[in-house]
């Protein structure tokens, strides 16, 4: 079992509401990433992280933000939240090397009314 | 541009049958490849890989992969199929852009019945 945490496991939130997903590894990973899969179940990266003080925009457009103050830690926020929202977000991290796997947080369900 | 294609959404099999699980895929360059299995309300996890070398990869809860070059593909087998096995299965390629993100397949729902 890889040891990446994600809190809440499940939100049901309103309207225009400020939330913050958290992710944490205790692997010491460099590389982070937030991955948002729809309902239909497709996966699309929409943040990474290279290490500290390192974010970047993924594919899909995202009104969500992310910091990465510590290594081990990876949050995600949305300063307002809306129902196009609503999706099961992923958090995942790997070592630098480009053959590595990643290894995935259990996820947060997110559902904005 | 790297993509992945698993062309079928579901696959039925029976308890105790041999199972394929399809992936196609369209890189540039070496494909560096993973399958993961997802289940109901989980996170994914990492089932095997391939980077180079034997085309016969084995991984975890007795699956195993086989690359094949000529025709694009990196089919997920395991021999003799359990009853939790049933899952979302996918697969992925690494994209060498994007911090290493991985670019996964639509994904297929395996059924194993008793």
């Amino acid at each position: 079992e890889a040891d990446i945490y994600q809190t809440p496991r499940y939100l049901v939130i309103g309207t225009g509401k400020k939330i913050t997903l958290e992710c944490s590894q205790t692997m010491g990973h460099d590389k982070m990433y937030w991955y948002q899969q729809d309902p239909g179940m497709e996966l699309h990266l929409i943040h990474y992280s290279y290490g500290v003080n390192s974010t970047e925009k993924g594919d899909l457009s995202s009104e969500s933000t992310v910091s990465r103050i510590r290594t081990e830690h990876f949050p995600l926020t949305l300063e307002s939240a809306r129902p196009s929202h609503t999706s099961q977000y992923l958090c995942a991290s790997s070592e630098w090397d480009r053959i590595s796997e990643q290894y995935f947080g259990p996820g947060t369900r997110l559902t904005v009314t | 541009a790297q993509s992945v294609a698993q062309p079928e959404d579901q696959v039925n099999v029976a308890e105790g049958n041999p199972l394929t699980v399809k992936c196609t895929y369209s890189v540039s360059g070496n494909p560096y490849l993973f399958w993961y299995v997802q289940y109901p309300n989980r996170g994914l996890q990492f089932l095997l890989k391939y980077i180079t070398g034997d085309n016969l990869v084995k991984g975890s809860y007795g699956f195993e992969a086989e690359f094949n070059k000529s025709q694009t593909s990196f089919h997920l087998k395991k021999p003799s199929a359990l009853v939790s096995d049933s899952a979302l299965y996918f697969c992925a390629v690494r994209d060498l852009n994007q911090g290493g993100k991985l670019i996964f397949g639509q994904g297929t729902e395996l059924s194993v019945k008793p």
